[in-house]
């Protein structure tokens, strides 16, 4: 199992719906997660970040958070055609001293307009 | 500068060269990574420096792959007697600390070709 799994898509979604995002992981010691976009031909930017149960909200983003059943996932609102990107979850995993991110291999999201 | 610098953008070489890999993080970030990052799949863990000294190199897939950053800012990685499976996108990335909790920032990459 890898530890950090994400639905490859593709997901469409039309424009100006809710686009929904899943990410689980496997280390139960896990205390921070990360969402980036990347487009295509770009470098992974970071939109959202929470550490704690529950949901965090961004604008039309929003984290939520289940440790308990080691779920992420991120929510866009109102969906736009530049919304389409791949979504990576990452999370901070233990390597001796260091705190490296284990990515998802990313969820592809196309917005129809 | 204001983001993560990496150069060059392409590098085409062939089999059995060394290459060398520049990054130059965010200014005051004291934390830098590398990944490599294949077609379809998310950035894949190399190494870490915290200022100078590398933490973690336990990602670099053989003793082909060194990295350095002397002077605790710009870092080179460097691959050496290159293979086609070396064809990748190489990221860095830098973040304010090591703590999990700092957001990692990613620089445009290096695309590496191996001929």
């Amino acid at each position: 199992q890898k530890e950090v799994e994400q639905n490859s898509g593709p997901l469409s979604v039309p424009e100006g719906a809710i686009a929904s995002l899943n990410c689980t992981y496997s280390d139960r010691g896990s205390q921070s997660f990360f969402w980036y976009r990347q487009y295509s031909g770009k470098s992974p930017e970071l939109i959202m970040f929470i550490y704690s149960n529950g949901d965090k909200e961004d604008g039309r983003f929003t984290a939520q958070l289940n440790k308990a059943s080691q779920y992420v996932s991120l929510l866009i609102r109102d969906s736009q055609p530049s919304d389409s990107a791949t979504y990576l979850c990452a999370v901070p995993t233990f390597s001796g001293s260091a705190r490296q991110l284990t990515f998802g291999s990313g969820t592809q999201l196309t917005v129809l307009p | 500068g204001a983001g993560v610098s990496q150069s060059p953008r392409y590098k085409v070489t062939k089999r059995g060269q060394d290459v060398a890999l520049r990054c130059d993080p965010i200014s005051g970030h004291v934390s830098l990574y590398w990944y490599r990052q294949a077609l379809g799949q998310g950035p894949e863990f190399l190494t870490y420096f915290n200022y100078e000294a590398q933490q973690d190199k336990s990602g670099l897939p053989n003793d082909r792959f060194s990295a350095e950053r002397p002077e605790g800012s710009i870092s080179t990685l460097t691959i050496q007697r290159t293979e086609q499976r070396d064809s990748a996108m190489y990221r860095c990335a830098s973040s304010g600390g090591g703590g999990g909790n700092q957001p990692q920032h990613f620089g445009d990459g290096t695309r590496l070709s191996i001929l």
